[in-house]
């Protein structure tokens, strides 16, 4: 079965860093994407970025470019995000999931971690 | 970046009917459009990718339709289960981008 299972979210106060994991199981994780997906509440899904699958090639929303670094850890099977100077507008439950290239389709996603930034 | 304007943002409708919604890129995107199913609470679900094709899984009761910068997702004979929030998402560009998602009630 696959799973993946997200962890590390929080309260952080705003400028603070916070780094997310994405454990995953019962697939061959080399062979994909992995994408992290945001939600604020209430509010619809915000794509935040995505590696591919040797971990060498990386994408990011504008908004959270320069901010945010995500990566991967083919040895243990989890994708991660670094995420620095965060800011209120990053509160949100963060999904990671699994992905396909030809069509970035997303197949497979967590039950997501929430983040909350506020003082 | 390429927009996604999903139409309507919410609609009613009873089990048994057939609803579609809508969704327009802001530039040709092919087939690269893919459709979520979101309940409350929930993870998102993939139903359609590539703009036609059925996901493993997914009952056929759910089609997809479209291509250039019009897409739409048709839910046939809709069962309790299917009340939730449809998103559409562009896979085209590498700054991939949803739509703001369509709350489909019970009436």
């Amino acid at each position: 079965e696959v799973q993946l299972v997200e962890s590390g979210g929080g309260l952080v106060q705003p400028g603070g860093s916070l780094k997310l994991s994405c454990a995953t199981s019962g697939f061959t994780f080399i062979h994909y994407v992995m994408t992290w997906v945001r939600q604020p509440p209430g509010k619809g899904l915000e794509w935040v970025a995505t590696i591919n699958s040797a971990g060498d090639f990386m994408d990011y929303a504008a908004s959270m470019k320069g901010r945010f670094t995500i990566s991967r850890d083919n040895a243990k099977n989890t994708v991660h995000l670094q995420m620095d100077s965060l800011r209120d507008a990053d509160t949100a439950l963060y999904f990671c999931a699994r992905g396909q290239p030809q069509f970035a389709q997303f197949e497979s996603w967590g039950q997501g971690t929430l983040v909350t930034v506020s003082s | 970046d390429i927009q996604m304007t999903q139409s309507p943002s919410s609609l009613s409708a009873s089990v048994g009917d057939r609803v579609s919604i809508t969704c327009r890129a802001s530039e040709e995107i092919s087939s690269y459009v893919n459709w979520y199913q979101q309940g409350p609470g929930k993870a998102p679900r993939l139903l359609i990718y590539a703009a036609t094709t059925l996901q493993g899984g997914v009952p056929s009761r759910f089609s997809g339709s479209g291509s250039g910068t019009e897409f739409t997702l048709t839910i046939n004979s809709l069962q309790p289960e299917d009340f939730a929030t449809y998103y559409c998402q562009q896979g085209y560009s590498n700054i991939i981008t949803f739509g703001q998602g369509t709350r489909l009630d019970i009436k």
